[in-house]
């Protein structure tokens, strides 16, 4: 099992709905969750972090993590087509050293 | 620079050629990190750097990769006797504080190598 899993799409929606990306993590004492995104040809740059259970809004974006179901998710409101990007799913390593575990990522593609 | 810089940005190499790459982080971040990106997959964990020393190396596939980083500031990523299976985009990031606390990796363009 892939200590982090995501669908790798791709997720088509239209412009002004909600997209929602999930993400499954292997190791019950993560304690550190962050979403990238990485458009096409580009290097992945961090949107958001979580680190409780909960919701987490920022903007358009909210983050939702459900540590017993060992799940975390992404919503986007108002997709844009400017959202057109693979969302990675990132955890800190269960021993707690100083590096991120990624998934495969989830293509989202937005059309008008 | 402002960012993170990676040379160069594109190397085309033979099987069983001895390569390198270079990175040179954002000024004073303190963590340096190489990861590898194969198409269609996430970033892949080789190493991590805290100042000179490598605090984390269980990522690198192999003995025919190795990674310095002498004065805590440019690292250079080698990869001896290159293979087919090499080819991918290696990223490095660079960050100002522990990853636990932000996860503020702040990543490169990537030096996309291709091993024929």
């Amino acid at each position: 099992q892939k200590e982090v899993e995501q669908n790798s799409g791709p997720l088509s929606v239209p412009e002004g709905a909600i997209a929602s990306l999930n993400c499954t993590y292997s190791d019950r004492v993560s304690q550190s969750f962050f979403w990238y995104r990485q458009y096409s040809g580009k290097s992945p740059e961090l949107i958001m972090s979580i680190y409780s259970n909960g919701d987490k809004e920022d903007g358009r974006f909210t983050a939702q993590l459900n540590k017993a179901s060992q799940y975390v998710s992404l919503l986007i409101r108002d997709s844009q087509p400017s959202d057109s990007a693979t969302y990675l799913c990132a955890v800190n390593t269960p021993d707690n050293t100083d590096k991120l575990i990624f998934g495969t990522g989830t293509r989202l593609q937005v059309f008008p | 620079g402002a960012g993170v810089s990676q040379t160069p940005s594109n190397k085309v190499t033979e099987k069983g050629k001895y390569v390198e790459l270079r990175c040179d982080p954002i000024s004073g971040h303190t963590a340096l990190y190489w990861y590898r990106q194969s198409l269609g997959q996430g970033p892949e964990f080789l190493i991590y750097f805290q100042g000179t020393g490598a605090a984390d190396d269980s990522g690198l596939p192999n003995d025919r990769f190795f990674a310095v980083r002498p004065e805590g500031s440019v690292s250079t990523l080698k990869i001896q006797r290159t293979e087919r299976g090499d080819s991918a985009v290696y990223l490095c990031a660079s960050s100002s504080d522990r990853v636990m606390n932000t996860g503020e990796l702040f990543f490169g363009e990537g030096s996309r190598l291709t091993v024929l």
